[in-house]
């Protein structure tokens, strides 16, 4: 157990509305991500965050934002939620070192009607 | 740039039968390897990686699989399948030992008949 946790779990939301997705973890790894996982596409990063206030774009980054202020959390904001950005959104940190493996927090379903 | 094929979106054996999941690679530098397995409604853990060394490598659950660099290929297997591997699974390749990035692929999902 790599100490993920993700809040909420469910969220339903209506389109243009802010929506930020809290990613937490209790063991102060370097590394953060976030992901989406949409049937037929796996999961893609959408971004990750190699320190405290040091993030990069990943694959699908287009209408996502994320900070991390403190190495604990990792925030990923839809600025105006769309129907396209319904998806589960999975949060993993990486633990060297033990390699490239990645550890999965349990994902937050978002619908955007 | 790197990139994953998983050959088939869905599979289907029987209970006690061979399971044989297909993925193939790209990669301009030698690659890290994983498989991930995701249970319905949870996250996904990882079965077994390759970073170096012994080409076949064996995970959890008796699942195995093996880098093949000639062929582009870390098909994942396991003799003997259980009605509790009903499951989807994920091959995902990295070439970068800082972790920055795993490229996933997308996904295949095992149904196990009675």
């Amino acid at each position: 157990d790599a100490g993920i946790t993700q809040s909420p779990r469910h969220k339903v939301t209506e389109t243009g509305t802010p929506v930020t997705l809290r990613c937490h973890q209790t063991e102060n790894h370097r590394y953060m991500y976030w992901y989406r996982q949409d049937p037929g596409h796996g999961l893609r990063l959408i971004h990750y965050s190699y320190g405290v206030k040091d993030t990069d774009k990943g694959e699908v980054s287009d209408g996502y934002s994320v900070s991390r202020s403190k190495t604990e959390d990792f925030l990923l904001t839809l600025e105006s939620a769309t129907s396209s950005q319904t998806s589960v959104y999975f949060c993993a940190i990486s633990v060297p070192p033990v390699g490239n493996e990645q550890f999965f927090g349990p994902g937050t379903r978002l619908t955007v009607l | 740039a790197q990139s994953v094929t998983q050959l088939g979106s869905h599979v289907s054996v029987s209970e006690g039968a061979l399971v044989l999941l297909r993925c193939n690679y790209s990669s301009s530098v030698p690659p890290y390897l994983f498989w991930y397995v995701q249970y319905p409604n949870q996250g996904l853990q990882l079965l077994l990686k390759y970073t170096t060394g012994a080409t076949l490598v064996k995970g959890i659950n008796g699942f195995e699989a093996e880098f093949k660099k000639s062929e582009t290929s870390f098909h994942l297997t396991k003799p003997s399948a259980h009605m509790s591997d009903a499951a989807e699974y994920f091959c995902a390749v990295s070439e970068d030992s800082s972790a920055s990035k795993i490229i996933f692929g997308s996904g295949t999902r095992l149904s196990i008949r009675p």
